[in-house]
């Protein structure tokens, strides 16, 4: 069974400071995708970024950028240049069976971390 | 770039009526998700399709169905609502595999 653990309820950090957003995942399968998604007040789903079990590089996205630890089987979000608009909540979830960056699999998510920016 | 389009965005309805929400995937997208979200809560799978074929199954209620048409939308329909159904519902949609793009969510409230 797989498995997502988002640890940090809520996060707070300062505007144009980086931070760091933990998730730990646990699966038997050694082809796996991992995203992350922003889910502002408003309700929508915003895609992030997205790690192939077998990217050998951490996956980048302008601001966003993945700490991938394999052995470790965490997945850490980090995010530079904080901005007020950054404040939402974020969600890592998986994907069992990916191949080569593509699964018909669903997505798994984990609890989610509260991100609040101030000024 | 063109999203994914899910109607109606907001649903009010009252306990044992029926729902239907419908969804239309990004253009060319052959693979279409069903999520639930319940309040404060992380959404959970309910069901997919790939090319019209219902491709996994989550914890979806037997009281809801669903189902992919000959244009790719899709729709799930929803009978004896009960008050545990409030929740956001997600359709999401991918092309070959690749990513699971979300649309804007139906929030719906039975009362």
């Amino acid at each position: 069974a797989q498995k997502i653990t988002q640890t940090q309820p809520g996060m707070f950090v300062q505007e144009k400071e980086a931070v760091t957003l933990d998730c730990t995942y646990d699966t038997s399968d050694p082809s796996y995708g991992l995203f992350w998604y922003k889910q502002p007040s408003s309700g929508e789903m915003i895609f992030l970024i997205y790690q192939g079990s077998y990217d050998q590089q951490n996956a980048t996205e302008g601001r966003y950028s993945l700490n991938f630890q394999k052995a470790r089987k965490s997945a850490n979000l980090v995010i530079s240049a904080s901005q007020l608009g950054d404040s939402a909540m974020y969600f890592c979830a998986m994907r069992e069976g990916d191949a080569g960056g593509t699964s018909y699999g669903k997505l798994t998510f984990g609890q989610g971390t509260i991100l609040t920016v101030h000024p | 770039a063109a999203g994914v389009i899910q109607s109606p965005r907001h649903l009010i309805k009252e306990k044992r009526e029926t729902a239907t929400l419908k969804c239309y995937p990004i253009p060319r997208h052959d693979t279409v998700y069903w999520y639930q979200q319940g309040p404060g809560q992380d959404p959970q799978f309910l069901i997919s399709f790939y090319e019209k074929m219902q491709s996994d199954k989550g914890s979806i209620p037997d009281r809801f169905s669903a189902q992919q048409f000959s244009d790719y939308h899709s729709e799930l329909n929803m009978s004896s609502l009960e008050l545990g159904d409030s929740a956001l519902y997600f359709c999401a949609s991918s092309l070959e595999g690749v990513g699971q793009y979300f649309g804007p969510g139906t929030r719906l409230t039975v009362t």
